[in-house]
């Protein structure tokens, strides 16, 4: 069946340390995204991708970094310079014309 | 900029009763989508229903319909007979799709909570 994985599904980071999420889909969809989603909060855009090399900021790109080498991944890393990093991450993905995402089931990530 | 507001932070519903989640959004775009997903205590989020903004007639996806007011720009979400799996967060969500770049903005969510 075809659809988004994201791994791992929970991440311990410690202070100053970079970290790498996990985000691979066989769905053949253009346009990728991440967002980060606080405690009783609505998703906010990190970054997307709408095809492979390309790349944009969303509203809160500042401490983290992704790539788009292959149509099938969109890896997000969580620098040192993002302080307060603790939350849900999702990754979603989105076909040319459609309307709901896909998304991954998350990565819960920790400052330990 | 766009924004959603989901005024109602928890709701609560007996089994097999109708339940109305409330959502506005504001946009100076013509064209626009609106989305509302369901976020279980697993985490996943699952795509629930679609309305665009220059469909004349209210979305339906089985027990779910989108009460779709333009000019009060509300797209209200109802769910009739209310089941206990129906318990979860659910958030409204809008596209611009003038920008062509696929990106949503969320509301802040409402937790529904089903009675038996």
């Amino acid at each position: 069946d075809g659809g988004i994985t994201q791994s791992p599904k929970y991440l311990f980071r410690k202070e100053g340390q970079n970290v790498t999420l996990s985000c691979e889909q066989n769905l053949n969809h253009d346009a990728m995204y991440w967002y980060r989603q606080d405690p009783g909060q609505g998703l906010r855009l990190i970054y997307y991708s709408q095809i492979v090399n390309d790349f944009q900021k969303g509203d809160i790109a500042e401490g983290y970094s992704v790539s788009r080498e292959k149509k099938e991944s969109f890896p997000l890393t969580v620098t040192s310079a993002q302080k307060n990093p603790t939350a849900f991450y999702l990754c979603a993905s989105n076909p040319p014309g459609g309307y709901g995402y896909t998304f991954g089931s998350g990565t819960r990530l920790t400052v330990v | 900029a766009q924004k959603i507001t989901q005024t109602q932070p928890g709701m609560f519903v007996q089994e097999k009763e109708a339940v109305t989640l409330d959502c506005t959004y504001d946009t100076s775009d013509p064209s626009y989508g609106l989305f509302w997903y369901k976020q279980p205590s697993s985490g996943e989020m699952i795509f629930l229903i679609y309305q665009g903004s220059y469909d004349q007639q209210n979305a339906t996806e089985g027990r779910y319909s989108l009460n779709f007011q333009k000019a009060r720009k509300s797209a209200n979400l109802v769910i009739s007979a209310s089941q206990l799996g129906d318990s979860a967060m659910y958030f409204c969500a809008m596209r611009e799709t003038s920008t062509n770049a696929g990106k949503s903005t969320f509301g802040d969510g409402t937790t529904l909570t089903v009675k038996p």
